[in-house]
């Protein structure tokens, strides 16, 4: 079936540092989203992407959904401590039925001070 | 005001016991499901219902059974649980069944003994 792949599956940053994690899928997605889940919280949605080769900023953070519409990335700058959680992708196919989203295995951050 | 609530937020229980988690949303959303986390934060579809009607099953033991009795509320019942089911369960909600942004319920921790 349909996955969605995200690496790395854990980061540990210094605070100050940038942090990169990527997301792909085996199929074209119509869309991708991504969610941020805090320690011991629920996953909340950050953005969505729709187009290919879009770009969104969120102040230090950047979403990229890459041409071909099988690939994104979430680029944090200058990392904090708030920042730590498990990031996850989520994508819906382009084709077929529409009516789920399929979550990426998430990139647990962790922010050292 | 909370928008998707689930109960209960903890739940300790022995094997073969028979649960009931419950999960309400005041956002007027038309589609609800239930999510599966385990340990290594993976986060897996069970269920989705859409105006009371189930749209996504996944492939989940025929112990697990959802039931809809209003478009706001979706319950999950699991009969005989077993050590495997201990998990973070997460309700969702979304308006429609092509608006994007899902909002997730607090989550409810279920660990079977």
């Amino acid at each position: 079936g349909q996955q969605v792949m995200q690496i790395p599956q854990y980061q540990h940053v210094q605070e100050g540092e940038d942090f990169t994690t990527y997301c792909n899928s085996s199929t074209t997605l119509s869309n991708i989203q991504w969610y941020k889940q805090r320690p011991g919280g629920h996953p909340v949605f950050l953005i969505q992407l729709v187009k290919s080769g879009e770009v969104k900023k969120q102040k230090r953070l950047t979403f990229q959904f890459g041409e071909a519409k099988k690939n994104s990335s979430l680029h944090i700058t200058a990392t904090q401590t708030t920042d730590v959680g498990t990031y996850f992708c989520a994508g819906r196919l382009s084709s077929g039925s529409a009516r789920q989203l399929t979550f990426g295995s998430g990139t647990q951050l962790t922010v050292l001070p | 005001d909370t928008a998707v609530s689930q109960t209960p937020k903890y739940l300790v229980t022995q094997m073969g016991n028979d649960k009931s988690i419950k999960c309400e949303q005041n956002l007027g959303h038309d589609t609800m499901y239930w999510y599966k986390q385990d340990s290594k934060k993976f986060l897996k579809i069970m269920f989705s219902y859409n105006n009371k009607e189930l749209i996504i099953n996944e492939t989940v033991p025929n112990r697990f059974s959802p039931k809809s009795p209003d478009k706001a509320h979706l319950n999950l019942h699991i009969n005989s649980l077993e050590l495997g089911d201990s998990a973070v369960y997460f309700c969702a909600s979304r308006y429609g069944q092509w608006q994007e942004t899902q909002y997730f319920g607090p989550g409810t921790r279920l660990l079977v003994l």
